[in-house]
């Protein structure tokens, strides 16, 4: 079974411009989560969707962040105006669906976004 | 709100040393704990887990115990190999489904 897969694995841009990430969680997670961490900082939850619908965006810096997840399937991260703070590591996680009790959220690799 | 504060290193031991690393956290209602470990180059990948208090997590030598009273999961193992080189983060989960990490403890074990 192919895990969490996140696209590109690094993205390099110009302080203004924009930039688009995907994941693409594991077949049949209905759970899809945002996270990122800034250099030296903790992990910091962005987001959560429930098949298409958001569930959680509290986390979610600015309205200069969109996330969409078409279908329920995989989901992109859009920044736009991308800022110098917003340079770090951008990991997406998904899980199975649950209605009680924790389920286990298995992460990607990363996104490495560096914005000059 | 929900925080987790853990040892941040570097932490740098020769092989088959013994390893602490420390984690606190602040929490409403009851949620489980977890460690994850970042291998270089590679995602998160969850090295064990406890969802209630007084139990033991454990995985390849790893070992965690869920302490309420000292509101603590501090992760020990007592031989490192130098394939345990990587970040390690302590988490938690509550019933809004979103983890709280720590900022991470990068250990790096010398032959």
């Amino acid at each position: 079974e192919a895990g969490v897969t996140q696209f590109p694995s690094h993205s390099v841009i110009e302080k203004g411009q924009t930039v688009t990430l995907r994941c693409d969680p594991i077949s049949g997670h209905d759970n899809l989560y945002w996270y990122r961490r800034v250099m030296g900082k903790e992990i910091k939850f962005l987001l959560h969707f429930v098949k298409e619908s958001k569930q959680d965006e509290s986390g979610m810096p600015n309205n200069r962040f969109l996330a969409e997840r078409t279908g329920g399937t995989y989901s992109t991260l859009k920044v736009q105006p991308a800022e110098l703070e917003d340079s770090g590591v951008y990991f997406c996680a998904s899980s199975h669906w649950g209605t009680s009790g924790y389920n286990e959220q298995f992460f990607g690799p990363g996104t490495r976004l560096t914005v000059l | 709100g929900d925080s987790v504060t853990q040892m941040e290193g570097p932490v740098t031991l020769s092989e088959e040393a013994f390893l602490t690393i420390n984690c606190t956290y602040t929490a409403t209602g009851y949620p489980s704990l977890f460690w994850y470990v970042q291998y270089p180059g590679e995602g998160l990948q969850l090295l064990l887990k406890a969802t209630k208090a007084d139990d033991k997590g454990s995985n390849k030598g790893f070992e965690a115990t869920y302490r309420k009273e000292t509101t603590s999961f501090h992760l020990e193992k007592g031989s490192v190999q130098v394939s345990d080189s990587a970040v390690y983060f302590c988490a938690l989960g509550g019933s809004n489904y979103k983890l709280t990490f720590g900022k991470g403890t990068l250990l790096t074990v010398n032959p």
